[in-house]
């Protein structure tokens, strides 16, 4: 089945402590990409990725960092969480090329809470 | 950062009741999608626009592609339970690779 898998789905942590999400397609997808929701404001790009070592920031990307050794993965890092960054994290990914936009494919999400 | 601004921010309306939201951007864009989110769920793309001008249809949804490229426009007809839910613009800035999302329009259909 194809899709884009998240894990962990809920985290609760704490100030300080270092912590990953990971994400995974199998879809043999170039982009990825990385979005927070928040009540009010929509999804936010934090980073995407266009393919196997290329990465950018996105409309948020303080406090975050991501790797893209392998097309399938792309991990998010929160080096040192802070509560402002409690949210609902979704990872996506879409095919590029093709001469029109492809559709972005979504991840369950993750919830996390950062005390 | 780019902000798309959606209107309303959130509907209640009865079953059977038609539904209009738009999307506004101060930039321009070359693509505009509208998603929709379940509770619970990532978002789901409903209808992809790719001109200015541009009407496309996809069941009881309709969406349009605004003639400035500055906003967007979705239409629900004939709304059933089942449309409750976030309804979210989105698109590429005319200038990259970088994806933006609206606000969003919360729905919430009266049976």
């Amino acid at each position: 089945e194809a899709q884009v898998t998240q894990n962990p789905r809920y985290l609760i942590t704490v100030t300080g402590k270092k912590l990953t999400v990971t994400c995974s397609q199998n879809m043999n997808h170039e982009y990825m990409s990385w979005y927070r929701q928040d009540p009010g404001l929509g999804l936010r790009q934090i980073y995407y990725s266009m393919n196997v070592e290329v990465t950018d920031k996105g409309d948020v990307p303080e406090g975050y960092k991501v790797s893209r050794k392998e097309k399938r993965n792309f991990p998010l890092i929160l080096e040192s969480p802070s509560p402002n960054q409690t949210s609902l994290y979704f990872c996506a990914s879409t095919p590029l090329g093709g001469g029109t936009y492809n559709e972005q494919f979504f991840g369950p999400g993750t919830r996390l809470t950062v005390l | 950062g780019q902000q798309l601004n959606q209107s309303p921010q959130s509907m209640f309306i009865q079953e059977g009741e038609d539904v209009s939201m738009n999307c506004t951007s101060s930039s321009i864009f070359n693509t505009w999608l509208w998603y929709k989110q379940d509770p619970g769920e990532g978002p789901v793309l409903l209808i992809a626009l790719y001109k200015a001008g541009e009407l496309t249809s996809n069941g009881r949804l309709t969406a349009q592609f605004g003639i400035t490229r500055k906003d967007s426009f979705l239409n629900i007809s004939a709304s059933i339970p089942s449309d409750v839910g976030i309804y979210f613009c989105a698109g590429p800035l005319n200038t990259g690779n970088q994806f933006y999302f609206g606000t969003g329009t919360s729905l919430t259909v009266i049976p």
